[in-house]
């Protein structure tokens, strides 16, 4: 258990759907992340928050929209995604101590047909 | 720009040593990480080294950092089938306090 959870851990959804993931850290940090993780390419940053204001966005395409609402809690909302957006994706948390480590939540398995 | 490499596999027997490498581009960078993560799961921090050390030991893992040459090593000691994963180093190099990873170095063991 790092204090990071995210769900759902699986998610199919068809390519007209909308889906949101969740995450939530108990960890009092005040950055979160979120990164994609496909096969066979190195983890992507999407996002990054920063005391619930948005500082990253990595050219991510608008049908990924995240959302903040408050230090403890981020969600990716999912709307019209393509079959190529199947992948993990990964939430974080950290907090600006000596070593800034990157706490992971267990990641959601998505699947668009 | 930045660029984290790692070989992609590693296959060592029971009892051995693994020593997984990682260079990184990004001289800049005060932070490297290496992060675990297990069939299914999501990525677990085993240790962070700060740029100015070239050495840390914890247990049975053993970081070696040679920053001349931007290259950074995990050496598992007594290396169990539990430690079959993929092995991530990271920098700490993006402009938000991300981090920048490799691609992953997935470790085999043999019994």
């Amino acid at each position: 258990e790092t204090g990071v959870t995210q769900t759902p851990r699986h998610l199919v959804m068809g390519m007209t759907n909308k889906k949101s993931l969740k995450c939530e850290q108990h960890l009092g940090h005040n950055a979160m992340y979120w990164y994609k993780q496909s096969a066979k390419k190195p983890l992507e940053l999407m996002f990054v928050y920063n005391f619930k204001e948005q500082t990253e966005n990595n050219s991510v395409p608008s049908r990924f929209s995240p959302e903040c609402p408050n230090s403890s809690h981020l969600f990716l909302h999912l709307h019209t995604l393509q079959p190529e957006d199947s992948a993990l994706y990964l939430c974080a948390s950290s907090h600006p101590s000596a070593g800034n480590e990157q706490f992971f939540g267990p990641g959601t398995r998505l699947t668009v047909l | 720009g930045e660029d984290v490499e790692q070989s992609l596999f590693l296959s060592v027997r029971e009892g051995d040593s693994s020593v997984i490498n990682c260079t990184y581009t990004d001289s800049s960078s005060t932070y490297l990480y290496w992060y675990k993560q297990e069939p299914g799961a999501g990525l677990q921090l085993l240790t962070y080294i700060f740029s100015n050390m070239d050495m840390k030991q914890d247990q049975r893992l053993t970081v070696l950092l040679n920053k001349k040459d931007k290259h950074l090593s995990l050496r598992i000691a007594d290396t169990q089938t539990g430690d079959s994963a993929i092995y991530f180093c990271a920098e700490l190099g993006g402009s938000q306090g991300n981090l920048i990873f490799g691609k992953g170095t997935k470790l085999s063991v043999k019994p």
